[in-house]
């Protein structure tokens, strides 16, 4: 399979645990972007990456997330001191730096009890 | 910021009857529109896309068209199958950005046997 693989694909979590999530792009992709989804609603942008560096992110992301991607390669989401309201599915995304289109993976859904 | 609003939220059709949704976005510099499909579960899946510089595409059953002075843009399915029924999302890539979708809310299509 060559497409965006993200995992786990599901995670269930205590308040106040913390959580990372891992994506792999497409191999020649080098562009890398997390998105939230919330039930009954489009994607929202979180942040993006061009190689290793982190470009932009949104408001969204409180101090509590935070995002790497070390070797330009796979990249992890980690939230520390999860909340209900981080409950949502994490979407990562990647594209070529010169071709727009965005690939999506399956997702990581996250439930905090 | 990007302002994207996707109608009707749900859509029911009879098999073999076409369907129709439509997407307006509020900034003109905006320059790349795509589609996604999204099922149960699934992350979102690219069906078709069109660029600023093109008024019409079309990919078998799908097309997408594209009214830019009037900001907006709509998908059209022919011939509709039961594997049909999904959510579809339209998204506008802005025009200040090259990488950061903003997504409708999605609609809703059942396609009834």
């Amino acid at each position: 399979d060559t497409g965006v693989s993200q995992n786990p694909r599901h995670k269930i979590t205590k308040r106040g645990q913390n959580v990372t999530f891992r994506c792999d792009p497409i191999s020649e992709h080098n562009r890398l972007y997390w998105y939230r989804q919330t039930l009954g609603q489009g994607p929202e942008f979180l942040t993006y990456f061009q190689n290793e560096a982190q470009l932009e992110k949104s408001r969204l992301l409180s101090d509590r997330f935070s995002a790497e991607r070390p070797k330009g390669s796979f990249s992890t989401l980690e939230i520390q001191r999860t909340e209900q309201g981080d409950s949502a599915m994490y979407l990562c995304a990647s594209s070529l730096q010169l071709n727009t289109e965005a690939f999506f993976g399956q997702g990581t859904r996250l439930t905090v009890v | 910021g990007e302002n994207v609003e996707q109608h009707p939220s749900t859509l029911s059709v009879q098999e073999g009857d076409s369907a129709v949704i439509k997407c307006t976005y509020s900034d003109s510099a905006s320059n790349y529109f795509p589609w996604y499909k999204q099922e149960l579960g699934k992350g979102p899946q690219l069906i078709i896309d069109i660029r600023s510089n093109v008024g019409e595409k079309k990919d078998q059953r799908i097309a997408v068209t594209l009214n830019k002075t009037a900001k907006h843009f709509s998908l059209h399915i022919t011939e509709t199958q039961p594997e049909d029924s999904a959510v579809y999302f339209c998204a506008v890539l802005s025009g200040g950005s090259n990488y950061k979708l903003t997504f409708g809310k999605g609609t809703l299509l059942t396609v009834n046997p």
